[in-house]
């Protein structure tokens, strides 16, 4: 059974400097994975998926993907206040769509 | 085009009162989730359909959850006799057949539960 943690619980950034976010998983078999954001009482927005090692960028949005350290991360460039939100790491099951989830990172921006 | 929809956005309950969720999928997505979310944790998946049939309900607790989806359209999610430890966001999510890259769950804004 895949397990998906992620850290740290919450981070605080001010506007404009770089929010790094990590996330490990336990099966390194998966080869698609997810960042999510989830603004309160709201759904889940997609923000990357990235399918195979190395980098993979939307935009301010930049996913790394090391599936031998079973590692990926997720990099905000010149976050802002609206940013503020949950991201949640999921990592999809071999051969179907049942997405594992991270518990969050809790991200504050200052402006 | 029109995305996941949930109802209601939010219930309050009292301990051994009942509850259903209800949710539209995006039209012509043959598979729907439903996702458990307690507070400050990740989404946990709790049952998914192909069209009527349910393909996953092992993590669904059977005794008091149930879940349907008759037509293969919308579903209903129901709580028998809810407990407090119920209290979560119940997301619902729908996705076109295939595993490809780009048939991802898309998801609804929830329905958040308190139980008092």
């Amino acid at each position: 059974q895949q397990k998906v943690q992620q850290s740290p619980e919450s981070l605080t950034v001010s506007e404009g400097a770089m929010a790094s976010l990590n996330c490990t998983f336990s099966d390194g078999t998966s080869n698609n994975f997810r960042w999510y954001r989830q603004h309160s009482a709201k759904g889940l927005e997609v923000l990357v998926s990235i399918f195979s090692d190395g980098e993979k960028e939307e935009g301010r949005f930049t996913a790394h993907l090391n599936r031998a350290n079973l590692h990926v991360s997720l990099h905000i460039r010149e976050p802002q206040p609206s940013d503020s939100a949950v991201y949640l790491c999921a990592v999809i099951s071999s051969g179907s769509w049942q997405l594992i989830f991270g518990s969050g990172t809790q991200l504050t921006v200052m402006p | 085009e029109a995305g996941v929809t949930q109802s209601p956005r939010y219930a309050v309950l009292q301990e051994g009162q009942a509850v259903s969720f209800w949710c539209d999928p995006i039209s012509g997505h043959d598979t729907l989730y439903w996702y458990q979310q307690p507070r400050d944790q990740g989404p946990q998946l709790l049952v998914y359909f192909r069209d009527e049939a349910v393909i996953d309900n092992s993590q669904l607790p059977s005794d008091r959850f149930s879940a349907v989806r008759p037509k293969g359209t919308n579903s209903t999610l129901k709580i028998q006799s809810a407990k407090q430890g119920d209290t979560a966001t119940y997301l619902c999510a729908s996705s076109p057949s295939g595993t490809g890259h780009n048939q991802a769950p898309l998801f609804g804004e929830g329905t958040r539960l308190s139980v008092l």
